[in-house]
């Protein structure tokens, strides 16, 4: 079965810093990998995906993530936090051999950006 | 815009009562997933959808609970004999069948709130 760890379930950064957050998945088979976020009151919108094309996928307001299969992991970085980017971030599996049929969601990483 | 409309956006309800949410997917994708989101926490699969067949219920999913999608265009979520645990967001998301699919558009939920 697949499964999704999202490693701090908070993050803080400084405006301008550096953004991190720490995903590691489990799957049986090679997966499709998610990012998306969630801003506050609304719905969970795509940031990013992991199709088996390059390994260092780029995605939308520059965040971008890097598939690493002997590590399990794909973890999530911007160079530059922005304030606009605080919200919940969720990691997610979905398994490749039923077509991505169900997607499983890690518990979420809230990012907190302070000026 | 997902493409996702969810009704009602939310729901106060007293427990012992039935509540009934829709979703409206208007584009032609042909899953239709159901998730629930408590706080804190990240989306838990709970049934989903292909067309009009529903393919896979979670064991999240009791009895108190169906899901419907006639003629494979909205679907609705029932609960009935509402319990204080029920309290979340109910996510309608969808998304193309396929191997080069994956990803899905959420709509912004419906939270069910009972007293």
């Amino acid at each position: 079965a697949q499964s999704v760890t999202q490693l701090g379930s908070h993050v803080s950064v400084s405006e301008g810093a550096l953004v991190l957050l720490r995903c590691n998945y489990s799957s049986s088979v090679p997966p499709y990998l998610f990012w998306y976020v969630q801003y506050p009151n609304q719905g969970l919108q795509l940031l990013l995906k992991y199709t088996s094309a390059a390994t260092l996928v780029k995605g939308i307001n520059g965040f971008e993530a890097e598939f690493k299969k002997s590590e399990t992991s794909f973890h999530l970085t911007k160079p530059s936090a922005h304030m606009s980017d605080a919200a919940e971030y969720f990691c997610a599996v979905s398994d490749r051999g039923t077509g991505g049929f169900k997607t499983i969601f890690g518990a979420g990483t809230r990012l907190f950006v302070k000026a | 815009d997902t493409g996702v409309s969810q009704d009602p956006r939310h729901k106060i309800t007293k427990r012992g009562q039935n509540v009934t949410f829709r979703c409206d997917p208007i584009s032609e994708h042909n899953r239709l997933y159901w998730y629930r989101q408590t706080l804190g926490q990240g989306p838990e699969f709970l049934t989903y959808f292909q067309n009009e067949a529903q393919l896979e219920k979670s064991r999240l999913l009791s009895d108190r609970f169906s899901a419907e999608r006639p003629k494979g265009s909205f679907s609705t979520l029932e609960i009935q004999r509402t319990e204080q645990g029920d309290s979340a967001m109910y996510l309608c998301a969808h998304g193309l069948a396929g191997v080069r699919s994956g990803e899905l558009f959420f709509g912004e939920g419906s939270r069910l709130t009972v007293l």
